[in-house]
């Protein structure tokens, strides 16, 4: 089946350490992102990759690392620069076509910083 | 710059009521329109999509028409059901590389 998977699902981190979450696609698409949803908030970009190799900031980078090796792959470190990093993040892809394409959700990595 | 406004919840509706929820944009040009859904602890999933003016997206019962006119894209659905219970979001894309959306509507249907 095609589609995005994340992992892990539930994540856990001390404050001063760095995690990383996994976001993979099976679907071919060129376009990858991350979201962060806080509570009674929409969705807001962290960073977004339209390519292998390349990405750009969204509205609210500081804090977060991304790498592009591989067209399937786009991980995203939570560094301990972030200074509320608990929330629900959210990878998508899309095809990227240059026009305004539909994205695709995967399930979700819920942090939590004890 | 580009922005979603969504009206508010949470919105409790008895089983077999008619639903809506409003949804009008700011956008230059001509952007692509969404509805997305999200069930409990659970990732977003494209509900239905118009791309351009007057077109009508509809998915499960749900329908929503891109109203360039007023900047809207209400949600509609004539009977929900225990099951639609989620958090619905409307959102846009005009630039192909991100979606802006609104804050999310929560609904919540009882039987």
């Amino acid at each position: 089946d095609g589609g995005i998977t994340q992992s892990p699902k539930y994540l856990f981190r001390k404050e001063g350490q760095n995690v990383t979450l996994s976001c993979e696609q099976n679907l071919n698409h060129d376009a990858m992102y991350w979201y962060r949803q806080d509570p009674g908030q929409g969705l807001r970009l962290i960073y977004y990759s339209q390519i292998v190799n390349d990405f750009q900031k969204g509205d609210i980078a500081e804090g977060y690392s991304v790498s592009r090796e591989k067209k399937e792959s786009f991980p995203l470190t939570v560094t301990s620069a972030q200074k509320n990093p608990t929330a629900f993040y959210l990878c998508a892809s899309s095809p990227y076509t240059g026009g305004t394409d539909t994205q695709y959700f995967g399930p979700g990595t819920r942090l939590t910083v004890l | 710059g580009d922005s979603v406004t969504q009206m508010e919840g949470p919105v409790t509706l008895s089983e077999e009521a008619f639903l809506t929820i409003n949804c009008t944009y700011t956008a230059t040009g001509y952007p692509s329109l969404f509805w997305y859904v999200q069930y409990p602890g659970e990732g977003l999933q494209l509900l239905l999509k118009a791309t351009k003016a007057d077109d009508k997206g509809s998915n499960k019962g749900f329908e929503a028409t891109y109203r360039k006119e007023t900047t809207s894209f209400h949600l509609e659905k004539g009977s929900v059901q225990v099951s639609d219970s989620a958090v619905y979001f409307c959102a846009l894309s005009n630039s192909g590389y991100a979606l802006n959306f609104g804050k999310g509507t929560s609904l919540l249907v009882t039987p």
